[in-house]
């Protein structure tokens, strides 16, 4: 299975700029790489996925390498509601769309 | 677009009983569904997946005849705890994708209490 490895934690100011890290090293040429947060109690927030190509969306922008080992989910500006488990995640292929959580990286938000 | 509802939002019942949560996709139409449990401080852990009108999908370890899946509609699935014990207190939390292709949305999970 593709993994992904994150840091366990970051902290960010309020209103500066949050680039979360992940690295996929054994990613396969078409798995798309997902991102997803998670508040206390509460599912998983889709937040947004790619292939090769950077992406925007209203949420964050993310970031893939051109070797695609690795992708950065940027936060522009984060807010205390920013504050969660962000779990990057490679879709496998073959096997529909099962999801393999990892135990994520949790943001914390300094006012 | 795309909101995934549960129900209940928790549940507390005794040992022995059986607990059915629902999941239902309120806007689209989900031909695949994902059933998920999450032990307090630790990640997601997909139990099952369930494509609409076949047999769901169990992953190695959960137990079939323990955790009943049931997805007979496009925008309804259902997973019963049989015989629930403590040991399936948890928080469940399902997804729905329209097809396999497509990215999954989350409910907001079922806390399940077995007393």
């Amino acid at each position: 299975d593709a993994k992904t490895t994150q840091p366990n934690s970051m902290e960010s100011n309020e209103e500066e700029p949050v680039h979360l890290p992940c690295n996929h090293s054994t990613i396969s040429g078409t798995d798309y790489i997902h991102w997803y947060r998670q508040l206390p109690s509460q599912g998983p927030e889709y937040v947004i996925h790619g292939l090769t190509s950077n992406v925007n969306n209203r949420m964050a922008s993310l970031a893939i390498a051109e070797d695609r080992k690795s992708s950065t989910l940027i936060l522009h500006r984060a807010t205390l509601r920013d504050a969660a488990v962000y779990y990057c995640i490679l879709r496998r292929t073959g096997y529909g769309q099962n999801f393999v959580f990892g135990p994520g990286t949790r943001l914390s938000v300094l006012p | 677009g795309a909101v995934v509802s549960q129900h209940p939002s928790w549940v507390i019942c005794k040992s022995g009983t059986s607990v059915k949560i629902e999941c239902r996709s309120l806007d689209f139409q989900a031909t695949t569904m994902f059933w998920y449990r999450q032990f307090p401080k630790q990640s997601l852990m997909l139990m099952a997946t369930s494509n609409e009108g076949s047999k769901a999908t169990y992953e190695q370890g959960v137990e079939k005849d323990k955790f009943l899946i049931n997805h007979a509609s496009l925008t309804l699935s259902t997973l019963t705890v049989t015989s629930a014990h403590p040991e399936d207190s948890s928080f469940y939390i399902c997804s729905a994708s329209r097809t396999a292709r497509e990215t999954q949305y989350f409910g907001p999970g079922t806390r399940l209490l077995v007393l």
